[in-house]
């Protein structure tokens, strides 16, 4: 099936730095999720955008839903130890089917 | 809360065993998954259920099959087990309208 396309790959950065990430896909997009996974775990659900332009907070995470249904950010600010993970991004181009994104690793140094 | 219940976290299989995994869901979701995780090739999909009884294949189906006898419950099955189905295996249920997926713990199954 169809993967999204979601950026970068891996991030490392300094703890209290400000993080940023994306989903991109060719086609239109009726819903984006944003999942985080810890090692040996399920992905958690953070967030769920469900509109065009829809800017959603949870916390210390903020996400949008694209204005050209196409595409979706993750932003977390203030990063602490405990955000590192591998968030991934989902959507639903038509129907119940979900499409994933291949996943940032964060890593946060104290 | 939403919660998606895998019977194993860990499993040790022999090849050519036939392997169960099971998932309950706790919320009357239509719609249930079985995923495979693996190193660098992120998430696929083995089949998903939009129905009790109702199955279709997702992306890698071979050497898998499923059964859903009741609506909260979604069974994975290998029937011969190998080696290269040696991996982190996902059930997640979601509800007709959107609304999100939910995940359950996962499960490593090694077979050796």
């Amino acid at each position: 099936g169809q993967q999204l396309n979601q950026s970068p790959q891996s991030m490392f950065i300094q703890e209290g730095e400000d993080v940023s990430m994306n989903c991109t896909s060719s086609s239109i997009f009726n819903t984006w999720l944003w999942y985080k996974q810890e090692p040996g775990e399920g992905p958690v659900l953070l967030i769920a955008l469900y509109k065009a332009g829809e800017l959603t907070s949870n916390g210390r995470l903020t996400a949008q839903f694209g204005i050209t249904r196409k595409d979706s950010f993750l932003n977390i600010s203030a990063s602490i130890p405990s955000d590192v993970g591998i968030y991934f991004c989902a959507g639903t181009p038509a129907g119940n089917m979900l499409t994933f994104g291949g996943g940032t690793r964060l890593m946060v140094k104290p | 809360d939403v919660k998606v219940t895998q019977s194993s976290r860990y499993l040790v299989k022999r090849t050519g065993e036939k392997v169960f995994l099971e998932c309950v869901q706790d919320m009357d979701h239509e719609n249930m998954f079985w995923y495979r995780q693996d190193p660098g090739l992120g998430l696929r999909l083995i089949y998903f259920s939009y129905d009790v009884k109702m199955k279709e294949k997702g992306d890698i189906p071979e050497g898998y099959s499923v059964s859903r006898e009741k609506k909260e419950r979604f069974s994975l099955i290998l029937e011969s087990a190998s080696t290269n189905q040696t991996s982190m295996y996902l059930c997640a249920s979601r509800p007709d309208r959107g609304r999100g997926a939910f995940f359950g713990q996962g499960t490593r199954l090694t077979v050796v």
